[in-house]
This record gives structure tokens, sequence and C-alpha cells, in this order.
């Protein structure tokens, strides 16, 4: 059960699109197309943002999108607006009936 | 609207046990699967354990497997996660959250408590 990759950190200026990405193996996003992403600001509950991939759940932004090409899945921001500065995580269904979530990504709008 | 509620957080020794709770209302519980995840301070998220709607499957994190029990009471809305042999390395705070279907293979969904903090310290 190793962690997902996802780079520590990404920027943008406001308005603009950033893209951050998730990398994990044949046993977990190369299988299942259950990857989400949660977006998280510091003390306060995780949000769910994307699931199944792509699906975007009701209330979340459009400017939100998912994507997934082989073991690797992205998240796109287009637009970007300050209140969208906070952590993303990916997780992912692995074999063996478990989950795993990537390590993180801080967003910081510039 | 849909709430869960997590306690049962503290210090506790290492070595020694802590139960955590997880009281849901909002929804009908007994309709899905649940989930926790915890939190390092400085870390990220760390998927900890599953567990289905009628209890009957459950799954766990290989850092817990072994150590950790979760469990549920579909008559009291309740979840739980009995924490044993407790390291320093599981000093986190600990989330339960919302399946979006009723078993196992259930992407956590928006749904998520507030934690509550588990500090494992002599």
């Amino acid at each position: 059960q190793s962690a997902l990759t996802q780079p520590a950190s990404v920027s943008g200026s406001p308005g603009q699109s950033i893209t951050i990405s998730c990398t994990g193996t044949s046993s977990d996003v190369g299988t299942y197309n259950l990857v989400s992403w949660y977006q998280h600001h510091p003390g306060k509950a995780p949000k769910l943002m994307i699931y199944e991939g792509a699906k975007r759940p009701s209330g979340v932004s459009s400017r939100f999108s998912g994507s997934k090409s082989d073991t690797t899945a992205s998240l796109t921001v287009s637009g970007l607006q300050a209140e969208d500065e906070a952590d993303y995580y990916c997780c992912s269904y692995a074999r063996s009936s478990t989950w795993v979530f990537g390590g993180g990504t801080k967003l910081t709008v510039l | 609207q849909v709430q869960l509620v997590e306690s049962g957080g503290g210090v506790v020794q290492p070595g020694r046990s802590l139960r955590l709770s997880c009281a849901a209302s909002g929804f009908t519980f007994s309709s899905y699967a649940l989930h926790w995840v915890r939190q390092a301070p400085g870390k990220g998220l760390e998927w900890v354990a599953v567990i289905s709607y009628d209890g009957n499957n459950k799954n766990y994190a290989d850092s817990v497997k072994g150590r950790f029990t979760i469990s549920r009471d579909n008559s009291k809305k309740t979840l739980y996660l009995q924490m044993n042999s407790l390291r320093a390395e599981d000093t986190a705070v600990y989330y339960c959250a919302r399946g979006m279907s009723s078993d196992v293979v259930a992407t956590i969904d928006r749904y998520w408590g507030q934690g509550t903090l588990v500090t494992v310290s002599s």
C-alpha cells in the first residue's frame, strides 16, 4: 500500500489553470476507475471535488475537472481563484479492497 | 443534513488502547459503508479502514492491521475504531467519513466529521 505520488506544490495566478498529477500503479489507479480528489483547508473537513475519475458532485464548481491516463490521474483547476488555495489529495481504490491516498499537493494562488 | 461527530480522542501512552466513536445523523446509517481516515501532524491524509453497511466486510491499511478494529452499531447509528497497541506514529487527527454506497468498494463521499485528535506519548 504505497502512497500515490503527487507533486508537493503547484502555484498559479488568479484566472490561470493548473493541473495536479497523481501517479499510481497497475494495482490501483491503472486498474480501477475509482480515483477521487479532495480539497482540504487546514482545520476543516476535506471536501470531495471529483469522484470516479471525472465526475463532479453537485455543488462543486465546473472549474474543477478530472481525468486519467494509464496509471496517472489528474485534477485541473481552471480560472484560479484565491479560495482555491488549499491542499489537494487524490485517492484510489486498490487491490485487496483497500484505499490509498496521495501525499498531497499544496496549491498556492499567487 | 448529514452529520458525523467523532469523539474519544485524547492522550494515551504507547502500548495502551483507545476507542474512537463516530455518531451519525441525517441519513440512513445502515445503508452506507463508512471509513476512518487520519492525518498525522504536518503530514497528509492516510486511509485507515473501511466497513460495509452491515459490518460483514472490513478492510485495513497495512499500518494498522492486527492492531485496529473497525466496527459499527446500526441500531445506535455509531461507528467505532478500537485502537490497541498504540504507537507514537499513530498520533493523528482521526476522521470518520461516509462512503458513497454500501460496500467496501465505496468512494469516500463528501461527508466527513471534524476529526478527533489522538496523541500517543509517554
